[in-house]
């Protein structure tokens, strides 16, 4: 089973704050990096699909960036807003797993604080 | 509109009875998923098809069963020999290319 780990697990930020973290997986049989949003009561909904080393992806006020030598992807939101506060989830795919098949790690979960 | 559905959004069942998850999905996806949550845990992959009257375990399937007779559905049975089934279960459907997945609502599933 592999091994994605997320940090911090959890996270409080003042609104109008920028924030980041982290989520680390295998550097070796690299596919894909997928982020996610999950807000309380809803469904998780994607955010970034990423394959190549170096990939910047953008989304309003959240970005993402991709390190596949080392193994870690950074996701990085400026001015956080309360509609940011979820639990923000990446996942791994790897070629020998098949390739729709995810490996999630444990979750940051967001909370802005007005 | 398109999207997936899972039914029932609560559940509660008595310790040793059989209970089977719906999660119906139109949009057309090949590829449909089953996960478990638990606190302070990733989603866990119980079981994936990715083509109808095929699937296959995932990490966690022991005490769990599926079907796949429809594209639109992929439904999840949770046996009386899973030894912990009361958690949070998500469904989700995939069209194929980089993967990305579309997931349903969720059930919370209380075992008694």
């Amino acid at each position: 089973i592999l091994n994605v780990e997320q940090s911090p697990q959890s996270l409080h930020v003042q609104e109008g704050d920028s924030t980041n973290f982290t989520c680390s997986f295998p550097s070796s049989n690299f596919y894909a990096l997928h982020w996610y949003r999950w807000e309380t009561a809803k469904s998780p909904e994607a955010l970034f699909v990423m394959t190549l080393n170096g990939d910047e992806k953008k989304k309003g006020r959240i970005s993402a960036t991709l390190n596949t030598k080392e193994g870690y992807s950074y996701l990085y939101i400026k001015g956080s807003q309360p509609e940011d506060s979820a639990t923000y989830l990446c996942a791994f795919i790897g070629p020998n797993f098949g390739n729709e098949k995810l490996t999630f790690g444990t979750g940051t979960r967001l909370t802005i604080i007005p | 509109d398109g999207g997936i559905t899972q039914s029932p959004k609560y559940l509660f069942r008595k310790e040793g009875q059989n209970v089977t998850l719906s999660c119906e999905q139109n949009l057309n996806h090949d590829a449909m998923y089953w996960y478990r949550q638990d606190p302070g845990q990733g989603l866990r992959l119980i079981y994936y098809s990715q083509i109808v009257n095929d699937f296959q375990k995932g990490d966690i399937a022991e005490g769990y069963s599926v079907s796949r007779e429809k594209k639109e559905s992929f439904p999840l049975t949770v046996t009386s020999a899973q030894k912990n089934p009361t958690a949070f279960y998500l469904c989700a459907s995939s069209g194929g290319g980089l993967g990305t997945q579309y997931f349903g609502p969720g059930t919370r599933l209380t075992v008694l």
